[in-house]
């Protein structure tokens, strides 16, 4: 059973650098699969960030481009996201998820971690 | 690239059937059969209810279903119960650089 567990540091401060970390059990990165970054301001919508295939090819949200950085680890099984330059519209929960195949299919998904980025 | 379109919120009482829509462009919906729906319960993450259209995971109830018509998706709840209340959203495959397109959400009261 493929599970999902996200975790980062909850405050970051503007103009500074978001890193969360996602450990993925169940299921090894090397396998044939993807994973997906998700991301769900207060109360709004769902925003693709972006998906890595075994830790090689990866797919951006072209909104994000240039700030985010998606990797995995495959000798400890985690991914990883990095965005830099935040600011307050970089408030969201950020979710990981097993993403079945690059068409909006996402299953299943980590309980997410809300960053606020503030002052 | 804009979200897909879904009303704001529905509603309905116990036993009923509702249908949400979920509306895109040529470029999404209305060019692949790849559209999935999620269901997400407050402070939780979202769960995938269908997939590629019409496609129900392993465990989900054959109360959901969903549907296409040229770039509008659908998915309906038929005998609507308590426990279906929350916000459902949906997503499609998109060409371009963007891949992936959610809608804004779509927030379920049962009446």
């Amino acid at each position: 059973q493929v599970q999902l567990q996200e975790s980062g540091p909850g405050l970051v401060q503007p103009s500074e650098t978001l890193s969360l970390t996602c450990s993925v059990s169940g299921y090894s990165l090397t396998g044939h699969s993807y994973w997906g970054w998700i991301r769900q301001p207060p109360g709004k919508g769902l925003e693709w960030i972006g998906s890595i295939y075994q830790t090689n090819s990866i797919y951006y949200n072209p909104s994000l481009k240039g700030r985010l950085t998606l990797s995995g680890d495959k000798s400890k099984n985690q991914l990883s996201l990095t965005l830099t330059s935040v600011t307050a519209a970089d408030t969201a929960v950020y979710y990981c998820a097993r993403d079945l195949g690059l068409e909006g299919r996402f299953d299943p998904w980590g309980p997410g971690t809300l960053v606020t980025v503030s002052s | 690239q804009s979200a897909l379109t879904q009303p704001a919120s529905v509603s309905g009482s116990p036993g009923q059937s509702i249908t949400i829509s979920c509306t895109g462009t040529n470029s999404d919906i209305g060019g692949y059969n790849y559209v999935s729906w999620y269901l997400q319960h407050p402070g939780k993450a979202p769960k995938l209810l269908i997939y590629d259209v019409s496609s129900r995971p392993s465990g989900v109830s054959d109360r959901f279903s969903g549907s296409k018509s040229g770039k509008t998706a659908s998915l309906t709840i038929s005998s609507l119960q308590a426990e279906d209340e929350g916000h459902y959203h949906c997503t499609s495959y998109t060409s371009g650089d963007l891949l992936i397109v959610f809608g804004g959400g779509t927030k379920l009261t049962v009446l």
